[in-house]
């Protein structure tokens, strides 16, 4: 089976830099992904990461570590905005489908 | 634009009635999803298909059924044996074979039993 773990809230201030963690337990591990996702919206596919290493797109960079099952979301320049739920998403293959964690509520504040 | 339309927006069922969930999208992509999301939880997936006329049972697909008949359409049956169906349904697509360019979900629907 699989498993991925992340808090369930995280709070920061405008113009804040911010972590989201995820680790993971999988029988098999092809890639981890991560999602937006506002109040009652479609989630919208923010980056993924295949191999060690950073990955970064604008404000948002994403990590990932195999040998230890371990990523992070890294937002930068907070803004009101990225007041989200955030997903990460492991998947075992390219050609299986995505295992979801429960998510992080972000709340961005003045 | 290319997307995922899905539809109703909202939805209400009665108890012990059938009812479709309508996913349609012209993105061109042979892989299609459906997940359920429940307050305060992830993405659960209910079935899944990779290719037109093939469907697989996801981690959820207990009372659900599906069909593929079309490329661009998956629908979604939420059958009176499904025990506890209020939830928010979300459709998704993506390129077979591949993660690094993600799924792309419809704006869902929220169905509520009354």
């Amino acid at each position: 089976g699989q498993s991925l773990e992340q808090p369930s809230e995280v709070t920061a201030v405008e113009g804040a830099i911010v972590q989201i963690n995820c680790t993971y337990q999988t029988s098999g591990f092809y890639g981890l992904s991560w999602y937006q996702q506002h109040d009652g919206g479609a989630p919208t596919f923010l980056s993924y990461n295949g191999l060690d290493g950073l990955e970064e797109t604008g404000r948002f960079s994403s990590f990932l570590s195999r040998s230890d099952s371990y990523g992070y979301l890294l937002l930068q320049e907070l803004q009101m905005k990225d007041s989200a739920s955030y997903f990460c998403a492991v998947s075992n293959s390219g050609y299986s489908t995505l295992t979801f964690g429960k998510g992080t509520m972000l709340l961005v504040s003045p | 634009d290319g997307g995922i339309t899905q539809s109703p927006k909202y939805l209400f069922r009665k108890e012990g009635q059938n009812v479709t969930l309508s996913c349609e999208q012209n993105l061109n992509h042979d892989a299609m999803y459906w997940y359920r999301q429940d307050p305060g939880q992830g993405l659960r997936l209910i079935y899944y298909s990779q290719i037109v006329n093939d469907f697989q049972k996801g981690d959820i697909a207990e009372g659900y059924s599906v069909s593929r008949e079309k490329k661009e359409s998956f629908p979604l049956t939420v059958t009176s044996a499904q025990k506890n169906p209020t939830a928010f349904y979300l459709c998704a697509s993506s390129i077979y074979g591949t993660d690094n360019y993600g799924y792309t979900f419809g704006s869902g629907t929220r169905l509520t039993v009354v």
